[in-house]
């Protein structure tokens, strides 16, 4: 089965820094890769996801590049504010209707003023 | 529009209970998946249904199941309980489960179990 990994498990980062989370999966037929976003005690929220048929996607401060070559993919917040703070997961799915979504184990971002 | 909803949202169990957690999917999402999510771990998935039918199971053990109802709620029943099944329990809905932006999951805020 899909496999993630995620790196770095905490990364602090002052205010209007930049911030990357990578991810690497291990099925190459996997073609589904969202980001969520989890505030202490609250709902995993979607904030951008991409698929395969394209290598990069971006949504304001947020962005997203894919390389399918490597396995990996990595999520950049530029302009980090307070309001980022919380617990990044990466995800994979392969595609099929059976086929399941598989998260990385999670990054602690903390933006310091 | 109301969000997915989950129920209880916190609940205490000891070893050897049996517990059914509920959710309510995003109107006109048919499909819902359950995960567990054990303090500081990622998500992981235990069940997906769509239309009533189980259309995935993850790596758990029988005492694990799960079902769709015709209005496309989910109930998630773990019998026995052991002390490490406590976690958050998520579900998730999506429109269906076919490839494209409709099977973009949305989670409910969870159900937080502790078994003692």
């Amino acid at each position: 089965g899909e496999n993630v990994e995620q790196h770095p498990s905490t990364l602090s980062v002052q205010e209007g820094d930049s911030a990357v989370i990578k991810c690497t999966y291990s099925d190459s037929a996997s073609n589904y890769f969202p980001w969520y976003k989890q505030e202490l005690g609250k709902r995993p929220q979607l904030i951008i996801d991409i698929r395969s048929n394209v290598g990069e996607k971006k949504d304001q401060r947020i962005a997203v590049t894919l390389n399918k070559t490597a396995k990996h993919f990595s999520l950049h917040i530029t302009e980090t504010q307070p309001e980022d703070s919380a617990v990044y997961f990466c995800a994979a799915k392969p595609p099929g209707t059976a086929s399941k979504l598989t998260f990385g184990t999670g990054t602690r971002l903390q933006v310091t003023l | 529009d109301a969000g997915v909803t989950q129920s209880p949202t916190h609940l205490i169990k000891t070893r050897g209970q049996h517990v059914t957690l509920r959710c309510s999917p995003i109107s006109g999402h048919k499909s819902v998946s359950w995960y567990q999510q054990v303090l500081g771990q990622g998500p992981q998935f235990i069940f997906q249904y769509y239309e009533k039918e189980e259309r995935g199971r993850g790596n758990f053990p029988d005492r694990f199941s799960a079902r769709q109802f015709p209005n496309y709620s989910s109930e998630l029943n773990v019998n026995a309980l052991l002390l490490g099944d406590s976690a958050l329990y998520l579900c998730a809905s999506s429109l269906s489960t076919s490839g494209g932006p409709k099977n973009i999951q949305y989670f409910g805020a969870g159900t937080r179990l502790s078994v003692l």
